[in-house]
């Protein structure tokens, strides 16, 4: 079993400070991880993902994520918030490296205040 | 590249009817595609797994005969959404396995609305 929780419904900053998405999970295997956003009338992009390798993955348009074990955490950031930025984001995981079906949080609304 | 397009985009349909959605991926071949389902505000639930030439996989609660899914080819899947209610209205997404079979791409979405 697994499962992804996004500890923030919605998080709101200014743009050009840093953001913070937090995500924790559960997974009775090596996970993988995954960050997708969804922009409105858009299909998911996938922003980054984990598959065991480097524990500090970097993705697309500034962001990165850190997978710690220890905290069973998966939290995304970005040094410095973007209007464009503005979206849901999912976390998820997969106990198959992402050929499985996916498991997603419940999302986190990323709000940027000009 | 990796690239997913789903048709229509938007469907309303009166209760009763069948509505099919299709899921193409356009620039590269998917053995496996999934499908979603988006309530408002809410996040994707699986439904289920579709294996081109074989049957689907249907997730824990998914009515397989509400919900037939069929992968004929290794770029398209259809979800045929039968005698639909109300309580079918919602978003339906689909992915398609690629990127070195690690990596699900993702439709646009199709919202129904059924009357």
């Amino acid at each position: 079993a697994q499962s992804v929780t996004q500890l923030d419904s919605h998080v709101s900053v200014s743009e050009g400070t840093p953001v913070l998405l937090r995500c924790n999970y559960s997974s009775s295997y090596s996970p993988s991880l995954f960050w997708y956003v969804q922009h409105p009338n858009k299909g998911l992009q996938l922003l980054l993902k984990y598959t065991s390798a480097a524990t500090l993955v970097k993705g697309i348009n500034g962001f990165e994520a850190e997978f710690k074990k220890s905290e069973t955490s998966f939290h995304l950031t970005k040094p410095s918030a973007h209007m464009s930025d503005a979206a849901e984001y999912f976390c998820v995981v997969s106990s198959g490296g992402g050929a499985d079906g996916l498991t997603f949080g419940k999302g986190t609304h990323l709000i940027i205040q000009p | 590249g990796a690239v997913v397009s789903q048709h229509p985009s938007r469907v309303i349909c009166k209760s009763g009817t069948s509505v099919k959605i299709e899921c193409r991926s356009l620039d590269f071949q998917a053995t496996t595609m999934f499908w979603y389902r988006q309530f408002p505000k809410q996040s994707l639930m699986l439904m289920a797994t579709s294996n081109e030439g074989s049957k689907a996989t249907y997730e824990q609660g998914v009515e397989k005969d509400k919900f037939l899914i069929n992968h004929a080819s290794l770029t398209l899947s259809t979800l045929t959404v039968t005698s639909a209610h109300p309580e079918d209205s919602s978003f339906y997404i689909c992915s398609a396995l690629g990127g070195g079979a690690d990596t699900q791409y993702f439709g646009p979405g199709t919202r129904l609305t059924v009357l």
